[in-house]
Order: structure tokens, then sequence, then C-alpha cells
């Protein structure tokens, strides 16, 4: 059974940084593209990051580039995201997702299989 | 980046009603594209991706369709569990883009 455990999360001043976690289990981490999801209090769904399985290619929100980083260890089977500069408007649940990843001839397509249960991360002061 | 819009935002339906939700996009994204299903307080459940394949577990009163930029989500028969919010979400290029959401309530 994938598992997807996040942690980190908590209350942070405004201009601090964070790192989230999210421990993986049930899969073969390795080979998985992994993304972070967050949803503000009672806000809809925003995509923040992925990363490639070894962690050469990362991909990042606008507002979140030059503050984020995400970074994987494929031996721990965890992924992080490191967050600096952090604002009030970065206040939200924090979801790690697989990304289980389907191609046909046409493309590949992003298919976020599994979800862990989300850290909260609140920015204030 | 490509901007999703969702419509409605929310609606009221009853057990047994269908129920089409649509999703846009800005521009083209071919099928590009996934839905999935939101309980208050519970992660993201993926219903539907590549705009129409089903996920397995799914049940098959939930289909997708569409290509380019119109995109509906079709509940055939609504049951009691199906009561949540919907989000649609590009995957045509980075940034993913989710739309704004729709509630669907009894």
């Amino acid at each position: 059974e994938v598992q997807l455990v996040e942690s980190g999360g908590g209350l942070v001043q405004p201009g601090g940084s964070l790192r989230l976690s999210c421990a993986a289990s049930g899969f073969v981490f390795s080979t998985s593209w992994m993304n972070w999801v967050r949803q503000a209090p009672g806000k809809g769904l925003e995509w923040v990051a992925n990363v490639n399985p070894d962690g050469s290619e990362r991909n990042y929100l606008d507002s979140v580039k030059g503050r984020f980083t995400i970074s994987r260890d494929n031996a721990k089977n965890s992924l992080y995201l490191h967050m600096n500069s952090l604002r009030a408007d970065d206040t939200s649940v924090y979801y790690c997702a697989r990304d289980r990843a389907y191609c046909d001839r046409a493309s590949c397509y992003t298919v976020l299989d599994s979800w862990g249960q989300g850290t909260l991360v609140t920015v204030s002061s | 980046a490509i901007q999703m819009t969702q419509s409605p935002s929310s609606l009221s339906a009853s057990v047994g009603d269908r129920v089409t939700i649509t999703c846009r996009a800005s521009q083209g994204v071919r099928n590009d594209l996934g839905w999935y299903q939101q309980k208050p307080g519970r992660a993201p459940k993926l219903l539907i991706y590549a705009a129409s394949i089903l996920e397995g577990g799914v049940p098959s009163r939930f289909s997708g369709s569409g290509s380019g930029t119109e995109f509906t989500l079709t509940i055939s028969s609504l049951e009691p569990e199906d009561f949540a919010t919907y989000y649609c979400v590009h995957d045509y290029n980075y940034p993913l883009i989710f739309g704004p959401g729709t509630k669907v309530e009894i």
C-alpha cells in the first residue's frame, strides 16, 4: 500500500524558514516523480513544485521560485520542501503527492494517484 | 500561465441526479487534464486523467470528456458519497494549474 506522510509544518514568522518532509513507502520511490500541492484555509488547490526521479529536474510555481526548493533523498525514500522568505500568503496545508505518470503515443500525463494527509504551515507574527 | 475556470462554482443536487461540471482552459491543453474529488478535511482523490481515463477503483458513474479548451466531468447518478468539491487541473505545461473548484451540495 502506498503511504505518504508529511511532517515539519508549524507556525513561523514572516520572513522565516521551514523544511517540510514527506516519508514514502509502499512503492519504488526512486522511480517516481513527486509533487507538492498546497491549499490555503478555505481555498482551492495550488500546485507548488515537482521533481523528477533522480532529482535533476525541478519545476516551480512562479510565486515560490527563488524562495522554495524541492529536493529528495532516494536512499531515505523522502521528499522535502525547503521554504525560505515565508509570507502570510504561503499559509496552507501542504500535501505531497506521487505522480504515477501515464504515457500514450501522444503525450505523458500527470497522474497524482497518492497523497499524504497534509501538514499545516502558518505564517504569522 | 494557463488559466483554468470551472462552472458552476457550486450546485445543489439530489441523490440520483445527473451532474455535469465544466472546466475551461485559457488556451488549448490537448487532453492533458485531470479531475480530483476532495471532501472536507481530506486529501484530494484522483478520479480521471488524460481527460477521459477513469482511475482504477473509481465508480463508472464518473466520466470525463473534452479536449483543447473545454472539458466536462459527469456523474451519471449522484450517490450520497459524491457530495464533495471537484477540481480540474491541466498538466499541459508548467506550472500545473487547478481550477477553482465546484462544490456539489445536497
